[in-house]
């Protein structure tokens, strides 16, 4: 099925430990992005790309690292696991930088740091 | 600074009737909003979405209207369905915002049968 992969559904770590979550689409998108999710806080933006090999800081940057070789993958790698980056995380894709015809959406990674 | 809000954290309605959720912004650099709507444990789906050039904008069951000078837009549902129980989502986004989404803190709409 066409849309946004993203691996693994679940994980746990430990406080300083080290993890890249995978982000993967087949639609052919040039824009991507990752969000966290905290409760009450709506979708954050943690770093946005907006074609392999561009990509750029948005508004959570901090304890994240990500890059873009290919139009298919958008990697979030975690340099050293916090708790304050317990959260769900969200990929999403669109062939439109606005937006205005959505943005699709993966079905999240759920992260726990302890 | 929360560029984006919602308000209402929560709404119920009883099935049949007119859903309206509401959500405000502070920044006129915003030129597209949308909605999206979210189930547990799975992604946010787009909804609808409008440009600011325009004031209303309908698909369906769904209608988004947008108040410029007020900086608000509202997301009606009419007739609402139990399936339309989901945590709601507004963003906006801005010409010269890149592929940046600003959300708002979402909106958990419950509709009783």
């Amino acid at each position: 099925n066409a849309g946004v992969t993203q691996t693994p559904k679940f994980q746990v770590l430990k406080t300083g430990q080290s993890m890249t979550l995978q982000c993967a689409q087949d639609m052919n998108h040039e824009y991507m992005s990752w969000y966290r999710q905290d409760p009450g806080m709506g979708l954050r933006l943690i770093h946005y790309s907006v074609g392999a090999g561009i990509t750029d800081q948005g508004e959570v940057p901090n304890g994240y690292n990500v890059s873009r070789s290919t139009t298919e993958d958008f990697p979030l790698r975690l340099l050293s696991a916090a708790p304050s980056q317990t959260s769900v995380y969200f990929c999403a894709s669109s062939y439109s930088p606005t937006g205005l015809y959505g943005y699709t959406f993966g079905s999240g990674t759920r992260l726990t740091v302890v | 600074d929360q560029q984006v809000k919602q308000n209402s954290p929560s709404l119920s309605v009883q099935e049949g009737r007119i859903s309206i959720l509401n959500c405000d912004y502070t920044n006129s650099m915003f030129d597209y909003f949308l909605w999206y709507k979210k189930y547990p444990a799975e992604g946010p789906t787009f909804l609808i979405s409008i440009s600011s050039i325009k004031d209303k904008n309908e698909d369906g069951r769904f209608t988004v209207f947008l108040n410029k000078s007020a900086k608000h837009l509202s997301l009606h549902i009419v007739p609402s369905q139990p399936g339309d129980s989901a945590v709601y989502f507004c963003a906006a986004s801005g010409e010269t915002s890149g592929s940046r989404l600003t959300f708002g803190e979402g909106t958990q709409l419950t509709v009783n049968p």
